[in-house]
């Protein structure tokens, strides 16, 4: 069936430290798309990455399709990057989002 | 800036009741979604309308009925709510086409069931 598998499930950090955040999906996916998701809020797109490397102040996406991956790197972390940070990939339909279980980033003063 | 709205936040009911949530997008999208994340924070689209037209339907029970008057607005309602219905259910909107992939997330109503 349609994957999407997220490593790992939660991480810890100190403020400062650099994250990285891996996602892979099943053959029949493309189109990669990271989320970050507050407590209790609602989730907010960070990259819609279908391939190659994006970057957006300390975030960098980078997607594989060939080996069917992508990564999310946070840069010195700080402590409102907290929160669950989701990948989604499209189905092979390409009119619905498949979403991975989410990575739970805790980042400590 | 919040333009997709979910009304209500919160609901607590009954087993057997009936609910109904709302939503509206004032971003002129034609696409609207419907997911429900369970307790274990799994995302999964229920729904999916174009321009008022159902496009995607996914394995849902059929106590899950989506109503659309019009393109702005996507209500979900659930007849006979059983304690499984218990989640968070995210409302979405979209541009068609090659933007398809620019959604944009409501708040969410957390619907619990006794």
């Amino acid at each position: 069936g349609q994957q999407v598998q997220q490593s790992p499930a939660s991480l810890v950090l100190q403020e400062g430290e650099n994250a990285e955040l891996q996602c892979n999906f099943s053959t029949s996916l493309n189109s990669m798309q990271w989320f970050y998701q507050r407590p209790g809020g609602s989730l907010v797109s960070l990259f819609y990455n279908p391939s190659g490397t994006k970057h957006s102040g300390r975030l960098t996406s980078t997607t594989v399709i060939k080996e069917r991956r992508s990564s999310l790197h946070i840069s010195s972390s700080q402590t409102t990057d907290s929160g669950t940070y989701l990948c989604a990939s499209y189905g092979s339909s390409g009119n619905k989002l498949i979403f991975g279980i989410g990575t739970l980033l805790s980042v400590k003063p | 800036e919040t333009a997709v709205f979910q009304t209500p936040n919160y609901h607590v009911t009954q087993v057997g009741n009936e609910v109904s949530f709302n939503c509206k997008q004032t971003l002129g999208h034609d696409t609207m979604y419907w997911y429900k994340q369970d307790s274990k924070k799994l995302l999964k689209i229920m729904f999916s309308y174009n321009n008022k037209q159902l496009i995607v339907n996914e394995t849902v029970p059929r106590r899950f009925s989506p109503q659309s008057s019009d393109k702005a607005h996507l209500n979900l309602r659930i007849k006979s709510v059983e304690p499984e219905d218990s989640a968070v259910y995210l409302c979405a909107s979209s541009p068609t086409g090659a933007r398809a992939y620019e959604q944009y997330f409501g708040p969410g109503t957390r619907l619990t069931v006794l």
